[in-house]
């Protein structure tokens, strides 16, 4: 059974400060991975994906891959009230196009 | 340009009655995703359209569910007999085709279902 696993949280974090998002993955075949945004009651949105080791950097977020240690990260800087929301963490291992999901981390930037 | 669109919105129906969510997917979208949410969880995935490949069902949880894409485009995901268990949002999600495994995948609005 393939598996994503994210810590559920909430994680909170002062405004301004940077948060730290975790997810592990049991497939070591996996190949791409990638970072939704959910606000309560709406759609997940993209925020990032991230295929090499290493890290990633798009404005204030920042998404690192391990392989070998088999996980991803996503950070944010300067974190603001409106990052409040579910992150959700999705795998692909890369023979088809589905995804794996994790269940997601609940983020609380506090002003 | 236009999203992935969903209908209804909201949908409340009484236990045994069968329901129909359409999905219309972004244009030139080749692939065509069906998730549940069920309050405070995670996505669980139903069923996977690509082009005019056969799905992939293994997602199904029952009998009662079943899904068509007509035409390449547009998606019905349908609930026979409903139940209360089938509560939850429905999320319509599609991808451009692009290298296996990196496209992004846009959701939709969602179908808010609610079995009495």
């Amino acid at each position: 059974q393939k598996e994503v696993e994210q810590n559920s949280g909430p994680l909170s974090v002062p405004e301004g400060a940077i948060a730290s998002l975790n997810c592990t993955y049991s497939d070591r075949v996996s190949q791409s991975f990638f970072w939704y945004r959910q606000y309560s009651g709406k759609s997940p949105e993209l925020i990032m994906s991230i295929y090499s080791n290493g890290d990633k950097e798009d404005g204030r977020f920042t998404a690192q891959l391990n392989k070998a240690s088999q996980y991803v990260s996503l950070l944010i800087r300067d974190s603001q009230p409106s990052d409040s929301a579910t992150y959700l963490c999705a795998v692909n291992a890369g023979n088809n196009r589905k995804l794996i999901w994790g269940l997601g981390t609940s983020l609380a930037v506090n002003p | 340009g236009a999203g992935v669109s969903q209908s209804p919105s909201n949908k409340v129906t009484e236990k045994g009655k069968d329901v129909e969510l359409r999905c219309d997917p972004i244009s030139g979208h080749t692939a065509l995703y069906w998730y549940r949410q069920s309050l405070g969880q995670g996505l669980e995935f139903l069923i996977y359209f690509q082009g005019n490949s056969a799905p992939d069902k293994s997602g199904l949880p029952s009998d009662r569910f079943s899904a068509e894409r007509t035409g390449g485009s547009v998606s019905t995901l349908t609930i026979q007999r409903t139940q209360q268990e089938d509560s939850a949002v429905y999320l319509c999600a599609s991808s451009l085709a692009g290298e296996k495994g990196r496209e992004t995948q846009y959701f939709g609005p969602g179908t808010r279902l609610l079995v009495l």
